[in-house]
């Protein structure tokens, strides 16, 4: 089944804690992103990759970093956690090329920052 | 860059009644136009996309969403909604070959459908 999952599902931590959000997807995509959601602020980007090694920031990086090391993994970082990136968390991925296809969306972190 | 408007945050219907969302973008050239819907608990699904042609397009469930180019907007229809349309919508567009730019979405509604 193609599909694109998240781990972990829900997460609590405290201000400072290093935490990865892993993030896989089994179609071979060349695209992936990272979303976040908020209340009344629907969705944003915060990083994409084109492809393998190639990552860059979207409309709200700050706070975060991404790799790419392989084609099927894309995990967002955060170094030092803080209350306001208390969120909901979506990544993404997509097959590239001259026309854009449908993103198809992993099921959702929920992260809490205390 | 490109941005989204979707006019209702909260929207209240009953069961069989007609729905309308409202959605302008505001980029000068040609979009790729999607919706998007979030049930409860759930990840983002796809309900309908357009790409080129024919600027009536159906999607899952009944949905529609017709693009008005002079208009900037691609709002989404469907004309009998039932009591498990309640989800949220969130309009989205991408610039064709500026993938880098991944989907801008608006700030999306909350539909809420009474029996």
């Amino acid at each position: 089944e193609a599909q694109v999952t998240q781990n972990p599902r829900y997460l609590i931590t405290v201000t400072g804690k290093k935490l990865t959000v892993t993030c896989s997807q089994n179609m071979n995509h060349e695209y992936m992103s990272w979303y976040r959601q908020d209340p009344g602020l629907g969705l944003r980007q915060i990083y994409y990759s084109m492809n393998v090694e190639v990552t860059d920031k979207g409309d709200v990086p700050e706070g975060y970093k991404v790799s790419r090391k392989e084609k099927r993994n894309f995990p967002l970082i955060l170094e030092s956690p803080s209350p306001n990136q208390t969120s909901l968390y979506f990544c993404a991925s997509t097959s590239s090329g001259s026309s854009y296809n449908e993103q198809f969306f992993g099921p959702g972190t929920r992260l809490t920052v205390l | 860059a490109q941005s989204v408007s979707q006019h209702n945050h909260h929207v209240i219907l009953s069961e069989a009644a007609s729905l309308e969302l409202g959605c302008n973008y505001s980029y000068g050239g040609t979009v790729n136009l999607f919706w998007y819907v979030q049930y409860p608990g759930q990840h983002l699904q796809l309900l309908l996309k357009y790409f080129s042609g024919d600027p009536l397009v159906k999607g899952i469930k009944g949905f529609e969403a017709e693009f008005i180019k002079s208009k900037f907007s691609f709002n989404l229809r469907k004309p009998s909604v039932q009591w498990s349309d309640t989800a949220e919508y969130f309009c989205a567009v991408n610039v064709p070959g500026g993938g880098a730019d991944g989907l801008t979405f608006g700030k999306g509604t909350h539909l809420i459908i009474q029996p």
